[in-house]
């Protein structure tokens, strides 16, 4: 069983419509962070959160620490937001970094 | 905003050479480089942690002997991959952490690289 699981896998909608996508973890995390991977595979961070809810324009991210759980949103969809959506987790080792684990991730279309 | 660079971004080969991939920090210094493949329709999976001037560390499974990382400077690390056979084809991604930010966790990929070994 992955450490995190996405859903869905693949999302489908109509330009302007409001998306979620959601991540569930099993594990102990320190941050959590959502990932966009275009069709040539490039990787941005979005998003890097440990608590409550963040804003980046028409994105929003939330994590609710206690239920494991985050939220990504996108309003007013468009087009150009068409990628694979990754949820990852931070498990800290002691007083280092710890590694990450990753989604499967979820694959956006959005149709003009 | 931080940019990490990564060559080649394809790459086909024949089975039984070897491959080496670069991955670049271009605007800020990288202490510490992450190596992960991911397959079709699969999550990414760290191979080895890269730290500058020291070996790197790989993930239980990942044969070190078959996949050489080198990081020998603040902005380069090397994947190659020795003597490639066809299921080593995948995809293969590095992300880099700031010098000057270790703790904050902040990530930066390279633009990853698609290896096919025929």
């Amino acid at each position: 069983k992955n450490e995190v699981e996405q859903s869905p896998q693949n999302l489908t909608a109509q330009e302007g419509e409001f998306i979620t996508i959601n991540c569930s973890y099993s594990v102990g995390i320190s941050a959590l962070h959502w990932l966009q991977q275009h069709p040539g595979g490039g990787i941005v961070s979005l998003f890097m959160l440990s608590s409550g809810k963040k804003k980046h324009g028409r994105l929003i991210a939330t994590i609710n620490i206690q239920e494991k759980h985050s939220s990504l949103h996108i309003t007013a969809s468009h087009p150009r937001d068409s990628a694979v959506y990754i949820c990852a987790v931070r498990v800290d080792r002691g007083s280092t970094l710890g590694r990450l684990y990753f989604g499967r991730g979820t694959q956006l279309t959005v149709w003009p | 905003g931080a940019v990490v660079s990564q060559h080649p971004s394809r790459v086909i080969c024949k089975s039984g050479t070897s491959v080496k991939i670069e991955c670049r920090s271009l605007d800020f210094q990288a202490t510490t480089m992450f190596w992960y493949r991911q397959f079709p329709k699969q999550s990414l999976m760290l191979m080895a942690t890269s730290n500058e001037g020291s070996k790197a560390t790989y993930e239980q499974g990942v044969e070190k002997d078959k996949f050489l990382i080198n990081h020998a400077s603040l902005t380069l690390s090397t994947l190659t991959v020795t003597s490639a056979h066809p299921e080593d084809s995948s995809f293969y991604i590095c992300s880099a952490r700031d010098k000057l930010l270790p703790y904050t966790g902040e990530l930066f990929f390279g633009e990853g690289s698609r290896l096919t070994v025929l």
